[in-house]
């Protein structure tokens, strides 16, 4: 079946990097696209940016200057960078199925941004 | 980008009851328009894509109109298991955006 898990700290420094990494089964990332959904506690999700199928990529423009969405197929993984965190970058991040819609998500990984 | 504006920002509902739920976009986004279910602690799940069409797995009591800016969702005789937050959102052009949610609760 298709499963999806995020990895990655739960703590990160204000102005330092988050790395996160997305193991998905069940699917083929030379098949399927992947994005990367981020929530702030208590709002609306925010699309943050894709890897397609193809190895293209496409990014928020609020977020693009700061984010890199990188793959490596032969382990079935995907994987976001995001510099100069600041404290309104916490919230959840989920990696998600993209057939255009968000079909299959991850259980998500909370992230602090705190000194 | 394209705004969603979604509204009640919270709704209080009696077991039975129909609510709901609103959508307007800062422009035409052409029937692309998602809903999500939310609760706490998990991941959305999609309901209902293109304005109307059901996934597999939605029950029939959720439903889904509209057209150009304004697009609305609906929820006929409310169960205990609806309780949650739900969310829209537009695919109709690059970011993909969503609404701000709306928290149903039980009255």
């Amino acid at each position: 079946q298709v499963q999806l898990k995020e990895s990655g700290p739960g703590l990160v420094q204000p102005s330092e990097t988050l790395s996160l990494t997305c193991t998905v089964s069940g699917f083929s990332l030379t098949s399927y696209s992947v994005s990367w959904v981020r929530q702030p506690s208590g709002k609306g999700p925010e699309w943050m940016g894709r890897m397609w199928y193809d190895g293209d990529t496409a990014y928020n423009s609020a977020l693009k200057s700061r984010l890199s969405i990188s793959r490596d197929t032969s382990k079935n993984q995907v994987f976001l960078k995001m510099n100069s965190l600041q404290t309104d970058d916490t919230g959840t991040y989920y990696c998600t199925r993209d057939r255009v819609l968000f079909d299959y998500w991850g259980q998500g990984v909370m992230v602090t941004v705190s000194s | 980008d394209i705004q969603m504006t979604q509204s009640p920002p919270s709704l209080s509902a009696s077991l039975g009851d129909k609510v709901t739920i609103t959508c307007q976009a800062s422009q035409n986004i052409n029937k692309y328009i998602a809903w999500y279910q939310q609760k706490p602690g998990k991941a959305p799940r999609l309901l209902i894509r293109y304005t109307s069409t059901l996934e597999s797995g939605t029950p029939s009591r959720f439903s889904g109109s509209g057209s150009g800016r304004d697009y609305s969702f609906s929820i006929s005789n409310v169960e205990s298991e609806d309780i949650a937050s739900y969310y829209c959102l537009q695919y109709d052009n690059l970011p993909w955006t969503f609404g701000g949610g709306t928290k149903l609760e039980l009255k």
